[in-house]
């Protein structure tokens, strides 16, 4: 299954909202995970079952979709949000993950 | 506290074999699904495969012939080996417990003679 994220890149300022689309080439269901990448830190799973919220994800995450497309939106962006942001899905094998969405400070 | 470590050889000639362990602490390999992942210049972030809580295994295809999954349950370790290594093997190798809940930092795996 090809995933396709966009966009690549994503400048926003603090207290903004974005959103990040992944498109999936044929149905995964609702069995779609979004990651967070920072330098240095380990990656942080946000966003399970195309919409369920992991432990310790703060509530301005939100996910949403099924079938083919989904969307991550982050509202009232902070500081400690800018960061790479993927998506992978594993509705089948093998997994596959978006190419990612870098989110910059405007 | 779960915690996960990867340790590897940062260097390896083409030709040659891989080898990296994941060490994790804080749950119990026979309790949850290890995954490896790895992220390439040229692919971004591949899933290699991953060995089950009861020790089977599953592999992606752009792999398997070369790669092979294992654990060692008493010593807390999943080890990782593929063969046959390219320059496009260059890349971050991580582990990764269950769906992803947790990761590991990462090892820096160079292929380059």
């Amino acid at each position: 299954v090809q995933m396709t994220q966009s966009p690549s890149y994503l400048a926003a300022s603090p207290g903004e909202s974005v959103s990040i689309s992944c498109k999936a080439s044929k149905s995964i269901s609702n069995n779609l995970a979004w990651y967070q990448e920072k330098p240095g830190k380990a990656n942080k799973l946000l966003i399970h079952s195309g919409s369920t919220l992991q432990s310790g994800t703060p509530s301005r995450f939100s996910g949403s979709g099924s079938g083919t497309d989904f969307t991550l939106t982050i509202r009232s962006l902070e500081s400690e949000d800018f960061a790479v942001y993927y998506c992978q899905q594993y509705n089948e094998y093998p997994l596959t993950f978006g190419s990612g969405t870098k989110l910059e400070i405007k | 506290q779960v915690q996960l470590k990867e340790t590897g050889p940062g260097l390896v000639q083409p030709t040659q074999t891989l080898s990296i362990t994941c060490t994790v602490s804080g749950f119990s390999l026979t309790s949850y699904y290890m995954q490896w992942v790895r992220q390439t210049p040229g692919k971004g972030l591949e899933w290699m495969g991953f060995i089950r809580s009861g020790g089977s295994t599953e592999y992606n295809s752009e792999f398997k012939s070369r790669l092979s999954i294992s654990r060692d349950t008493s010593k807390n370790q999943v080890f990782l080996k593929m063969n046959s290594l390219k320059t496009e093997d260059t890349g971050v190798y991580y582990c990764a417990r269950d769906r992803g809940s947790h990761w590991g930092q990462g090892v820096m795996v160079t292929v380059s003679s």
